[in-house]
Protein backbone atom coordinates (compact mmCIF):
# COMPACT_ATOMS: atom_id res chain seq x y z
CA UNK A 1 0.00 0.00 0.00
CA UNK A 2 1.71 3.00 -1.73
CA UNK A 3 0.93 5.82 1.03
CA UNK A 4 2.84 8.43 -0.98
CA UNK A 5 2.16 8.63 -4.46
CA UNK A 6 4.26 10.50 -7.47
CA UNK A 7 2.52 9.50 -10.59
CA UNK A 8 4.88 10.86 -13.24
CA UNK A 9 8.12 9.28 -13.95
CA UNK A 10 9.50 12.35 -15.66
CA UNK A 11 9.37 15.59 -16.67
CA UNK A 12 11.55 17.01 -19.09
CA UNK A 13 11.72 21.34 -19.12
CA UNK A 14 13.76 24.03 -20.91
CA UNK A 15 16.17 25.87 -18.88
CA UNK A 16 14.99 29.30 -17.81
CA UNK A 17 10.94 27.81 -16.84
CA UNK A 18 8.85 26.57 -14.37
CA UNK A 19 9.63 23.00 -13.07
CA UNK A 20 6.38 21.73 -11.19
CA UNK A 21 6.78 17.96 -9.45
CA UNK A 22 3.34 16.66 -7.93
CA UNK A 23 2.94 13.92 -4.91
CA UNK A 24 -0.11 12.98 -3.30
CA UNK A 25 -0.55 11.16 0.24
CA UNK A 26 -3.30 8.75 1.54
CA UNK A 27 -2.24 9.04 5.56
CA UNK A 28 -4.05 11.94 6.90
CA UNK A 29 -1.63 11.10 10.22
CA UNK A 30 1.48 12.42 8.07
CA UNK A 31 2.18 15.76 9.32
CA UNK A 32 5.71 16.70 7.78
CA UNK A 33 6.82 16.64 3.92
CA UNK A 34 9.78 17.03 2.51
CA UNK A 35 11.31 16.76 -1.09
CA UNK A 36 14.91 15.26 -1.58
CA UNK A 37 17.12 14.74 -4.81
CA UNK A 38 19.05 12.39 -6.08
CA UNK A 39 21.88 12.35 -8.55
CA UNK A 40 23.10 8.65 -9.76
CA UNK A 41 25.22 6.53 -7.32
CA UNK A 42 24.48 8.85 -4.48
CA UNK A 43 22.29 8.99 -1.44
CA UNK A 44 19.36 11.41 -1.94
CA UNK A 45 20.09 14.50 -0.32
CA UNK A 46 17.26 17.29 1.25
CA UNK A 47 15.99 19.53 -0.77
CA UNK A 48 12.68 21.52 0.97
CA UNK A 49 10.53 20.68 3.72
CA UNK A 50 6.90 21.64 5.21
CA UNK A 51 4.71 21.49 8.30
CA UNK A 52 1.36 20.06 7.93
CA UNK A 53 0.33 23.43 9.91
CA UNK A 54 1.98 25.73 6.91
CA UNK A 55 0.58 26.19 3.34
CA UNK A 56 4.36 27.33 1.45
CA UNK A 57 7.79 27.27 1.98
CA UNK A 58 10.48 28.90 -0.03
CA UNK A 59 13.86 28.51 -0.29
CA UNK A 60 15.69 30.27 -2.98
CA UNK A 61 14.60 28.88 -6.47
CA UNK A 62 12.51 25.95 -4.76
CA UNK A 63 8.89 25.99 -2.86
CA UNK A 64 7.27 23.96 -1.76
CA UNK A 65 2.90 24.42 -1.58
CA UNK A 66 1.04 21.77 0.36
CA UNK A 67 -3.07 21.33 0.26
CA UNK A 68 -4.18 19.67 3.36
CA UNK A 69 -7.68 19.15 1.97
CA UNK A 70 -6.88 17.31 -0.84
CA UNK A 71 -3.92 15.13 0.38
CA UNK A 72 -1.51 17.11 -2.39
CA UNK A 73 1.92 18.70 -2.36
CA UNK A 74 3.61 19.89 -5.20
CA UNK A 75 7.57 21.48 -5.80
CA UNK A 76 8.34 24.21 -7.76
CA UNK A 77 11.51 25.20 -9.01
CA UNK A 78 12.06 28.50 -10.84
CA UNK A 79 13.93 29.22 -12.74
CA UNK A 80 15.22 25.65 -13.91
CA UNK A 81 18.64 24.94 -14.50
CA UNK A 82 20.52 21.61 -16.47
CA UNK A 83 21.70 21.42 -12.66
CA UNK A 84 18.37 20.60 -11.13
CA UNK A 85 18.40 17.26 -13.18
CA UNK A 86 17.98 14.56 -10.98
CA UNK A 87 15.09 12.30 -9.63
CA UNK A 88 12.95 14.07 -6.91
CA UNK A 89 11.37 12.12 -4.33
CA UNK A 90 8.44 13.00 -2.26
CA UNK A 91 8.38 12.04 1.25
CA UNK A 92 6.42 12.31 4.74
CA UNK A 93 6.52 11.40 8.10
CA UNK A 94 4.41 11.88 11.62
CA UNK A 95 6.41 12.31 14.48
CA UNK A 96 8.62 9.72 15.54
CA UNK A 97 7.53 7.45 12.83
CA UNK A 98 8.96 5.80 9.59
CA UNK A 99 9.32 8.37 6.30
CA UNK A 100 7.31 6.86 3.45
CA UNK A 101 8.85 8.10 0.28
CA UNK A 102 7.10 8.15 -3.31
CA UNK A 103 8.35 6.48 -6.33
CA UNK A 104 10.05 9.58 -7.29
CA UNK A 105 10.07 11.54 -11.03
CA UNK A 106 12.83 11.95 -12.91
CA UNK A 107 13.49 15.70 -13.93
CA UNK A 108 15.60 16.36 -17.40
CA UNK A 109 16.06 20.23 -17.29
CA UNK A 110 16.75 20.83 -21.65
CA UNK A 111 19.45 23.65 -21.85
CA UNK B 1 32.24 15.16 9.15
CA UNK B 2 31.76 11.64 7.97
CA UNK B 3 28.33 11.98 7.70
CA UNK B 4 26.11 8.16 7.26
CA UNK B 5 28.77 5.78 5.88
CA UNK B 6 27.68 2.46 4.18
CA UNK B 7 30.11 -0.63 2.98
CA UNK B 8 30.29 -2.35 1.06
CA UNK B 9 29.56 0.17 -2.10
CA UNK B 10 28.88 -3.12 -4.40
CA UNK B 11 28.70 -6.80 -3.46
CA UNK B 12 27.50 -9.55 -5.40
CA UNK B 13 25.89 -12.80 -3.79
CA UNK B 14 24.97 -15.68 -4.71
CA UNK B 15 21.04 -17.03 -3.97
CA UNK B 16 21.20 -18.84 -0.38
CA UNK B 17 24.34 -16.83 0.99
CA UNK B 18 24.40 -14.25 4.26
CA UNK B 19 25.68 -11.21 4.35
CA UNK B 20 25.84 -7.41 6.51
CA UNK B 21 25.55 -4.62 5.20
CA UNK B 22 27.21 -1.78 7.27
CA UNK B 23 25.81 1.56 8.32
CA UNK B 24 27.77 3.96 10.61
CA UNK B 25 26.84 7.77 11.36
CA UNK B 26 29.20 9.70 13.49
CA UNK B 27 26.31 12.69 13.82
CA UNK B 28 24.77 10.98 17.50
CA UNK B 29 21.30 10.34 15.62
CA UNK B 30 18.71 8.31 17.55
CA UNK B 31 16.69 7.37 14.10
CA UNK B 32 18.48 5.06 11.80
CA UNK B 33 16.78 3.56 8.86
CA UNK B 34 17.12 0.67 6.25
CA UNK B 35 15.48 1.47 2.58
CA UNK B 36 16.03 -0.05 -0.96
CA UNK B 37 15.54 1.44 -4.14
CA UNK B 38 14.21 -0.61 -6.77
CA UNK B 39 12.92 0.85 -10.49
CA UNK B 40 9.28 2.38 -10.16
CA UNK B 41 9.45 1.47 -6.40
CA UNK B 42 10.83 4.81 -4.95
CA UNK B 43 12.50 4.25 -1.70
CA UNK B 44 10.70 1.36 0.36
CA UNK B 45 11.32 1.32 4.26
CA UNK B 46 13.23 -2.00 5.53
CA UNK B 47 13.50 -1.63 8.75
CA UNK B 48 14.26 1.09 11.39
CA UNK B 49 15.27 1.82 14.78
CA UNK B 50 14.27 4.85 17.43
CA UNK B 51 17.44 4.23 19.63
CA UNK B 52 19.73 1.98 20.69
CA UNK B 53 17.99 -1.75 21.71
CA UNK B 54 14.59 -0.71 19.75
CA UNK B 55 13.98 -1.76 16.23
CA UNK B 56 10.85 -1.80 14.11
CA UNK B 57 9.75 -2.98 10.56
CA UNK B 58 8.51 -0.90 7.99
CA UNK B 59 7.07 -1.76 4.56
CA UNK B 60 9.32 -4.81 3.40
CA UNK B 61 10.73 -6.60 6.09
CA UNK B 62 10.76 -10.23 4.77
CA UNK B 63 14.45 -12.00 4.40
CA UNK B 64 15.75 -8.93 6.60
CA UNK B 65 17.01 -8.65 10.14
CA UNK B 66 18.20 -5.72 12.03
CA UNK B 67 19.90 -5.15 15.47
CA UNK B 68 20.81 -2.02 17.34
CA UNK B 69 23.35 -2.54 19.62
CA UNK B 70 25.00 1.29 20.03
CA UNK B 71 23.59 4.83 18.80
CA UNK B 72 26.35 5.08 15.48
CA UNK B 73 26.04 1.32 14.33
CA UNK B 74 22.65 -0.20 12.53
CA UNK B 75 23.63 -3.32 10.41
CA UNK B 76 21.45 -4.94 7.91
CA UNK B 77 21.26 -8.97 7.20
CA UNK B 78 20.17 -10.72 4.85
CA UNK B 79 19.90 -14.57 5.95
CA UNK B 80 19.57 -15.85 2.40
CA UNK B 81 19.52 -13.94 -0.07
CA UNK B 82 16.97 -14.38 -2.87
CA UNK B 83 17.48 -12.94 -6.49
CA UNK B 84 14.02 -10.71 -5.53
CA UNK B 85 16.91 -9.04 -3.15
CA UNK B 86 18.88 -7.44 -5.71
CA UNK B 87 18.77 -3.35 -5.27
CA UNK B 88 20.16 -0.61 -3.78
CA UNK B 89 20.27 -0.36 -0.15
CA UNK B 90 20.22 3.26 1.58
CA UNK B 91 20.84 3.64 5.02
CA UNK B 92 19.74 6.88 6.89
CA UNK B 93 19.31 8.52 10.22
CA UNK B 94 17.98 11.64 11.30
CA UNK B 95 17.95 13.16 15.10
CA UNK B 96 14.44 12.99 17.10
CA UNK B 97 13.43 14.84 19.81
CA UNK B 98 10.78 16.95 18.01
CA UNK B 99 10.22 14.48 14.92
CA UNK B 100 10.17 17.32 12.04
CA UNK B 101 13.80 16.57 10.88
CA UNK B 102 15.40 15.51 7.78
CA UNK B 103 17.39 12.22 7.09
CA UNK B 104 20.87 12.05 6.15
CA UNK B 105 20.88 9.32 3.52
CA UNK B 106 24.72 7.21 2.94
CA UNK B 107 26.09 6.56 -0.69
CA UNK B 108 24.16 3.37 -1.07
CA UNK B 109 25.20 -0.26 -1.50
CA UNK B 110 24.31 -1.82 -4.78
CA UNK B 111 23.99 -5.62 -4.46
CA UNK B 112 23.41 -8.61 -6.93
CA UNK B 113 22.09 -11.31 -5.98
CA UNK B 114 22.76 -14.49 -8.96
Amino acid sequence: DQQVKQNSPSLSVQEGRISILNCDYTNSMFDYFLWYKKYPAEGPTFLISISSIKDKNEDGRFTVFLNKSAKHLSLHIVPSQPGDSAVYFCAANRDLGDMRFGAGTRLTVKP
Amino acid sequence: NAGVTQTPKFQVLKTGQSMTLQCAQDMNHEYMSWYRQDPGMGLRLIHYSVGAGITDQGEVPNGYNVSRSTTEDFPLRLLSAAPSQTSVYFCASRPTGGGYTEAFFGQGTRLTVV
